[in-house]
């Protein structure tokens, strides 16, 4: 069975620009999960998507959106970045059936560099 | 809010000698805990889990947890550390409500193995 896939594994941008990060979860789920592992900030929580609509957010400006397919891939995009969104930027998925009980699958991450 | 404290930022082990990783957590309900490990540039792997039952747990690769509610704890033990063991350990709770969590991750102990 394949795992969480996100590409690409490396993305440099410069400040301003925009980020787009993709996340295919594993097949049959339906939640899909991102975080930010930013440098002496640790894993921080930013977005979760079940069945096409955005369920939860974690503190982070609205320039960090993204979405969900109907096939449940999912999308994370960073508009007019900054030096600190620079952070390994990692997917997981869940199948949605358990409620609290899901675990979370990651993927390898997508590690985004802001110049 | 729930929170996750790992109080070792880095821990160093002989191969061959026992490991215990401390993770206390803070959270109003029954946790959903969990223990993932990540090796240099990599993803997360999940170790272990508990949801409810056995207090002690065991996960892959040789590591076993024990939920203590009275300590708020859950720490990750291996009776016989490997020079691959080397990686970062972070300690989560799943907040329990609704369908699916996000999760709240500890700032993890990175663990160096000495030959």
């Amino acid at each position: 069975e394949a795992g969480v896939t996100q590409s690409p594994t490396h993305l440099i941008k410069t400040r301003g620009q925009q980020a787009t990060l993709r996340c295919s979860p594993i097949s049959g789920h339906t939640s899909v999960y991102w975080y930010q592992q930013a440098l002496g900030l640790g894993l921080q929580f930013l977005l979760w998507y079940d069945e096409g609509e955005e369920r939860n957010r974690g503190n982070f400006p609205p320039r960090f959106s993204g979405r969900q397919f109907p096939n449940y891939s999912s999308e994370l995009n960073v508009n007019a970045l900054e030096l600190e969104d620079s952070a390994l930027y990692l997917c997981a998925s869940s199948s949605g059936t358990s409620g609290s009980t899901d675990t979370q699958y990651f993927g390898p991450g997508t590690r985004l560099t802001v110049l | 809010a729930q929170s996750v404290t790992q109080p070792d930022i880095h821990i160093t082990v002989s191969e061959g000698a026992s490991l215990e990783l401390r993770c206390n957590y803070s959270y109003g309900a029954t946790p959903y805990l969990f223990w993932y490990v990540q090796s240099p540039g990599q993803g997360l792997q999940l170790l272990l889990k508990y949801f409810s039952g056995d207090t002690l747990v065991q996960g892959i690769k040789g590591f076993e947890a024990e939920f203590k509610r009275s300590q708020s704890s859950f720490n990750l033990r291996k009776p016989s550390v490997h020079w691959s063991d080397a990686a970062e350990y972070f300690c989560a709770v799943g907040e329990g409500t609704g369908t699916a969590s996000k999760l709240t991750f500890g700032t993890g102990t990175r663990l160096q193995v000495t030959l």
